[in-house]
């Protein structure tokens, strides 16, 4: 079974220059994660899709960063315009609901994007 | 509010002796909780999870974690170190039944000949 796709792997880009990352879930997995890991620290979510609904964003800075996910599967991560402060590790993670309610379902991760902005 | 606490930011042992990585929770409600593991350039492998069933959990690789309530710790532990345990291991509480996972900072692993 694949896992969760991303790309580009790496990105260098220059301050105020715009940047999108690419997600592609595991098959059948209805929802959708970004993250964002800075050096040294442990991932935080940015949004989470169910299905084409994006859910949570709460941790999204909306000035710069959008997100979308078309026919509830694939999903782009945008950066316009990036900044310094943005550079970091940008990992998309899927899962499938069990059940409603019950316990937290399991996140797999795909390898990440490296963002470095210059 | 859900927290999570890595103890050690680093930990070194050698290969063949036994492996404790701590962490610390706190969850206003009945929390699952995480262990998952980063090798460098790679993606973030779960290592196993609790859901309120057996305390003692065990996972791939050898790897067995201890749920304690009165603790409100989830250590995770193996009997023998390998070199390819070498990763940073990341610590993770989410409230049941919601799908926002609350990350620790990470402990570095580090396995010596």
């Amino acid at each position: 079974e694949a896992g969760v796709v991303q790309s580009p792997r790496y990105k260098i880009i220059e301050k105020k220059q715009p940047v999108a990352f690419w997600c592609n879930p595991i098959s059948g997995h209805n929802t959708l994660y970004w993250y964002r890991q800075n050096l040294g620290q442990g991932p935080e979510l940015l949004i989470r899709y169910e299905n084409e609904e994006a859910v949570d964003d709460s941790q999204l800075p909306k000035d710069r960063f959008s997100a979308e996910r078309l026919k509830g599967v694939d999903s782009t991560l945008k950066i316009q315009p990036a900044e310094l402060g943005d550079s970091a590790v940008y990992l998309c993670a899927s899962s499938i609901r069990i059940l409603a309610g019950g316990p937290t379902d399991t996140q797999y991760f795909g390898p990440g994007t490296r963002l470095t902005v210059l | 509010a859900q927290s999570v606490t890595q103890l050690d930011s680093h930990v070194s042992v050698s290969e063949g002796t036994p492996v404790l990585l701590r962490c610390n929770y706190s969850s206003s409600y009945s929390p699952s909780l995480f262990w998952y593991v980063q090798h460098p350039n790679k993606g973030l492998q779960l290592l196993l999870k609790y859901t309120s069933a057996a305390t003692l959990v065990k996972g791939i690789n050898g790897f067995e974690a201890e749920f304690k309530k009165s603790e409100t710790s989830f250590h995770l532990t193996k009997p023998s170190a390998h070199m390819s345990d070498a990763a940073e291991y990341f610590c993770v509480v989410s409230v049941r039944g919601y799908n926002k996972l609350i990350f620790g900072a990470g402990t570095r692993l580090a396995v010596h000949p």
